[in-house]
């Protein structure tokens, strides 16, 4: 079964400075998605960014950006320029594109606080 | 992307009683997945709702339990049943799109006293 493991349970940045979250994952899969979802206090779940595994390119979204290494099985998130709208629980989630149901598996999450 | 409503946002509610979740997409979907996030917990998927058919559960969760229903491909609801302070939690749908991703709605937190 597929599991994925976040280590921090809360992180904290100053605002302007830059954040990296860590994500591990264990499959035998060859293809699949990775993602991380951001839910601030208002509890929505917002996807932040997504990675295919056939990419070797690390995927960009304005600050957010990710350092994946399939070899390792990682999957980081890094922020840039933090920003306090950026607080809030970051979920790192897999899919798997063979299973045909689309489903996700959630980390527990990591907890973001940033300080003005 | 999509857009997702849930009804209601909230609700508090007596043990041993139900209450019906409805979700509503803005475009037509395939897939629709119901989720439960206990408190200061991550999300576990309870089901897998696609039109047409019966809903896929995952272990631990029960039809008797959460019903699901899903009638077209832009909306779905899910029962919570004879439900205990167990079942206090936020719940979740999502809609899956052509691309392996899921969009969330906003959640309703059900408390149960």
């Amino acid at each position: 079964a597929q599991t994925v493991t976040q280590s921090q349970p809360e992180m904290s940045v100053q605002e302007a400075e830059t954040v990296t979250l860590s994500c591990t994952y264990d499959t035998s899969e060859s293809d699949y998605y990775l993602f991380w979802y951001k839910q601030p206090p208002s509890r929505q779940m917002i996807l932040v960014i997504r990675q295919e595994a056939y990419k070797q390119q690390n995927a960009t979204e304005n600050r957010f950006s990710v350092n994946f290494q399939k070899a390792a099985k990682s999957f980081s998130l890094k922020i840039s320029d933090s920003q306090l709208g950026d607080a809030a629980m970051y979920f790192c989630a897999y899919s798997w594109s063979g299973a045909g149901s689309y489903q996700l598996t959630f980390g527990k999450g990591t907890k973001l606080s940033v300080i003005p | 992307s999509a857009v997702i409503s849930q009804k209601p946002s909230r609700d508090i509610c007596q043990r041993g009683t139900s209450l019906t979740i409805q979700c509503q997409v803005d475009s037509q979907v395939t897939m629709m997945f119901w989720y439960r996030q206990q408190p200061g917990q991550s999300l576990t998927l309870i089901a897998t709702a696609n039109q047409g058919s019966e809903a896929t559960y995952e272990s631990g969760f029960v039809i008797d339990k959460f019903p699901i229903s899903r009638p077209n491909l832009t909306f779905s609801t899910l029962t919570v049943s004879n439900m205990s302070p167990e079942d206090s939690s936020i719940y979740l749908c999502s809609v899956g799109t052509g691309v392996y991703e899921q969009y969330f709605g906003p959640g309703t937190r059900l408390t149960v006293t």
